[in-house]
C-alpha cells in the first residue's frame, strides 16, 4: 500500500522561498504507471492542481504558477518536492501530495489520470 | 476553462438517492473520459471516489456511481446515509494548458 507523507516549514514570510517534500513508502516513484503531483486547498476554498512530475523528470505545471513552481524528484531517495519562490498570503492553504495515473495520449504518457492515493496534506502560512 | 461547475450544495433525507452535477466544456469533461470524484472530510484528505467517469476504485461503497452526458458529469449517491456528509469535488483532464481542473466542491447535507 503506497503511502504519501508531506513536509514544509509551516510558515513563510511574504516574498520568500520554500520547499516542500513528499516521502512515498509502500511503491517505487520511478513506476512507469504514475505521475506524482502537488495539489493545493486554501482554507474554506477548494482544489487546484499545481504540478505533476514523471520519475524521468518531465513535468508539467499549471499555467498560473509556472513561473514561480519547481516540481522536482529524486529517485534514489524515493521523494519527490515541490520549490515555490516569492509567495505571497494568497498562498496559504493545505498542500496534498499525490500519486497521479499516467495515461497515453497523442502528446504520449501523461498527468491525465486521476490522484490515489493522497498525502494527509500540510499547512503552508504565508505571514510576516 | 479555469474551474468545472458544481452546485454548491445538495441534501437529501436517509434513505434517497441525490445527484452531484459537474459541468464543463468540450476540452475537458466533454472531449475526454478522464473524469474523477472526489471525497473529503473537513480537514482530512481528499479520498477518490470514481474515477474514468464511471470506475469504483476497490473498497469504495457501490452506492456511488459516475455517469457522463455530453460536457457534464454526474456522480450519484444512492441511499444516502449520515456518513456520506461531505464536500464532493470533481476533476477531469484538460486539453489546454491547465491540464488538470477540480469543481468547486458541492458540500452535501443528510437531512
Amino acid at each position: 500500500q503506497v503511502v504519501l507523507q508531506e513536509s514544509g516549514p509551516g510558515l513563510v514570510k511574504p516574498s520568500e522561498s520554500l520547499s516542500l517534500v513528499c516521502n512515498v513508502s509502500g511503491g517505487s516513484i520511478s513506476s512507469s504507471n504514475y505521475y506524482w503531483a502537488w495539489i493545493r486547498q486554501p482554507p474554506g476554498k477548494g482544489l487546484e492542481w499545481i504540478a505533476s512530475i514523471f520519475y524521468t523528470g518531465r513535468s508539467f505545471h499549471t499555467p498560473s504558477l509556472r513561473s514561480r513552481v519547481t516540481i522536482s524528484a529524486d529517485t534514489s531517495k524515493n521523494l519527490f518536492s515541490l520549490e515555490m519562490r516569492s509567495v505571497t498570503a494568497a498562498d496559504t492553504a493545505v498542500y496534498y501530495c499525490a500519486r497521479q495515473k499516467a495515461i497515453f495520449g497523442a502528446k504520449g504518457l501523461g498527468p491525465r489520470g486521476c490522484f490515489d492515493p493522497w498525502g494527509q496534506g500540510t499547512l503552508l502560512t504565508v505571514s510576516s | 476553462q479555469t474551474a468545472l461547475t458544481q452546485p454548491a450544495s445538495v441534501s437529501g433525507s436517509p434513505g434517497q438517492s441525490i445527484t452531484i452535477s459537474c459541468s464543463g466544456t468540450s476540452a475537458d469533461v466533454g472531449g475526454h473520459d478522464y473524469v474523477s470524484w472526489y471525497q473529503q472530510y473537513p480537514g482530512k484528505a481528499p479520498k477518490l471516489l470514481i474515477y474514468d467517469v464511471d470506475k469504483r476504485p476497490s473498497g469504495v461503497s457501490n452506492r456511488f456511481s459516475g455517469s457522463k452526458s455530453g460536457n457534464t458529469a454526474s456522480l450519484t449517491i444512492s441511499g444516502i446515509q449520515t456518513e456520506d456528509e461531505a464536500d464532493y469535488y470533481c476533476s477531469s483532464y484538460a486539453s489546454n494548458s491547465v491540464l488538470k481542473i477540480f469543481g468547486a466542491g458541492t458540500k452535501v447535507t443528510v437531512l
